[in-house]
């Protein structure tokens, strides 16, 4: 079986700051690929990054920036200098086959971020 | 551009009705999904298809069936339609499996589902 908790479900910070959303995954896989999507008011899931399991190599892209760390099965989020157009929710999902042939894609349930002016 | 394209943006239908909710992909992705998403739950997988005909259920398949007769059409099935499944229904199309080029998934623009 495989699992994505985003333990916080609303964040709510002031323009400018800093914040980290928090994913961990559960899957018996080895190789399996972790996601993060954007989703405005919109509505439109927008991607934001892939990472395979064999690349634990930090990112960083403009004031994104992701913490993949395979000995806690995490794959954290962090915003740099917080603006009012990050507000949206923010899912983090995970694809692996858990030992089967096929590859499944499981969210968590999402973190609603708040950036206020 | 990757296009993944449902059918209707929004749908009211009647208890009991059958529903046909229908996506579309244009990147010959292999791997097709359905999700709903409701509010303070995310998106929960009912079905995946990773092949044409080919099918499997996802976390809560349960009142719902699939259809895959071609690669680029992925169509999810409402039996006799119930309240609770009012929702807003995602399809997406990924291209993913061990020793093939990876891609992340493509989202439609989603279905709001309104059963009455």
């Amino acid at each position: 079986a495989q699992k994505v908790t985003q333990a916080q479900t609303e964040i709510s910070v002031v323009e400018k700051e800093d914040v980290t959303l928090d994913c961990v995954y559960e899957t018996r896989d080895t190789t399996y690929y972790l996601f993060w999507y954007k989703q405005p008011p919109s509505g439109e899931l927008v991607f934001l990054i892939r990472r395979n399991s064999f690349d634990e190599q930090n990112e960083i892209s403009g004031r994104y920036s992701w913490n993949f760390q395979k000995s806690t099965s995490s794959f954290n989020f962090t915003i740099t200098a917080s603006q009012v157009v990050d507000s949206a929710v923010y899912f983090c999902a995970l694809e692996s086959n858990s030992g089967g042939s096929n590859y499944k894609l499981t969210f968590g349930k999402g973190t609603l971020l708040t950036v206020n002016p | 551009d990757v296009k993944v394209t449902q059918s209707s943006r929004y749908l009211v239908k009647r208890t009991g009705e059958k529903v046909f909710l229908e996506c579309v992909q244009d990147m010959d992705h292999e791997n097709m999904f359905w999700y709903r998403q409701d509010p303070g739950l995310g998106l929960r997988l009912i079905y995946f298809s990773y092949d044409v005909k080919m099918k499997e259920k996802g976390d809560i398949p349960e009142g719902y069936s699939v259809s895959r007769e071609k690669k680029e059409r992925f169509s999810l099935i409402l039996e006799s339609a119930s309240t609770n499944q009012t929702s807003m229904y995602l399809c997406a199309s990924s291209l993913t499996g061990t020793g093939r080029v990876n891609t992340e998934a493509f989202f439609g623009q989603g279905t709001r589902l309104t059963v009455v």
